[in-house]
């Protein structure tokens, strides 16, 4: 089945600062690829996602970027703020089972 | 336009005995998707239903089973519990079949004693 690995599993930035997350994937065949942001407590919640027809993907302060050759992906947060503190999950699927890497644990220090 | 919903959210139970969770999807969202999220293993699929009918299983004992119904909410059962089976346990729905943005709930927090 699909291997995705994520890094780093914990991640501490200065407000204000970026924030990058990246994945690799193992099945070719994947062509969806979400990101998730879960908060204590709560369920993961889809911050963004891509296809495999697209490399580069923006939504306001995240964007994700994705090399098919390489089979990775990467989330980049800008400017990043106290509410960003969070744990995020990369994903990758080719049918409706998304195979989700380990997280990672943003810290964003005031 | 109401979110995913699950209930119970928090459950004790012992080992031997059995259990069953709820899940509703977004109004409109035909499939329904179970995870279990341990520490220890991370976010693991369950199984996938559409109208009904099972799509796909993840590499679950067959302790774990679930169904749909014909308004698209749906429930797992798992019977026998052991100490592993202590997860949160989420249910994500989407509109239709490959590719869909999933939706996921808050979870119902499982624990086995």
């Amino acid at each position: 089945g699909e291997n995705v690995e994520q890094h780093p599993s914990t991640l501490s930035v200065q407000e204000g600062d970026s924030a990058v997350i990246k994945c690799t994937y193992s099945d070719s065949a994947s062509n969806y690829f979400p990101w998730y942001k879960q908060e204590l407590g709560k369920g993961p919640q889809l911050i963004i996602d891509i296809r495999s027809n697209v490399g580069e993907k923006k939504d306001q302060r995240i964007a994700v970027t994705l090399n098919k050759t390489a089979k990775h992906f990467s989330l980049h947060i800008t400017e990043t703020q106290p509410e960003d503190s969070a744990v995020y999950f990369c994903a990758a699927s080719k049918t409706t089972e998304l195979s989700f890497g380990a997280g990672t644990t943003v810290t964003v220090r005031a | 336009k109401a979110g995913v919903t699950q209930t119970p959210r928090y459950l004790i139970k012992t080992r031997g005995q059995q259990v069953t969770l709820s899940c509703s999807p977004i109004s409109g969202h035909r499939s329904v998707s179970w995870y279990q999220q341990t520490p220890g293993q991370g976010l693991q699929f369950l199984f996938e239903y559409f109208s009904e009918t099972q799509r796909n299983k993840g590499n679950f004992p067959g302790r774990f089973s679930g169904r749909q119904f014909s308004n698209s909410r749906s429930e797992m059962n798992v019977s026998t519990l052991e100490l592993g089976d202590s997860a949160l346990y989420l249910c994500a729905s989407s509109l239709l079949l490959m590719g869909e943005t999933q939706y996921f709930g808050p979870g119902t927090r499982l624990l086995v004693l």
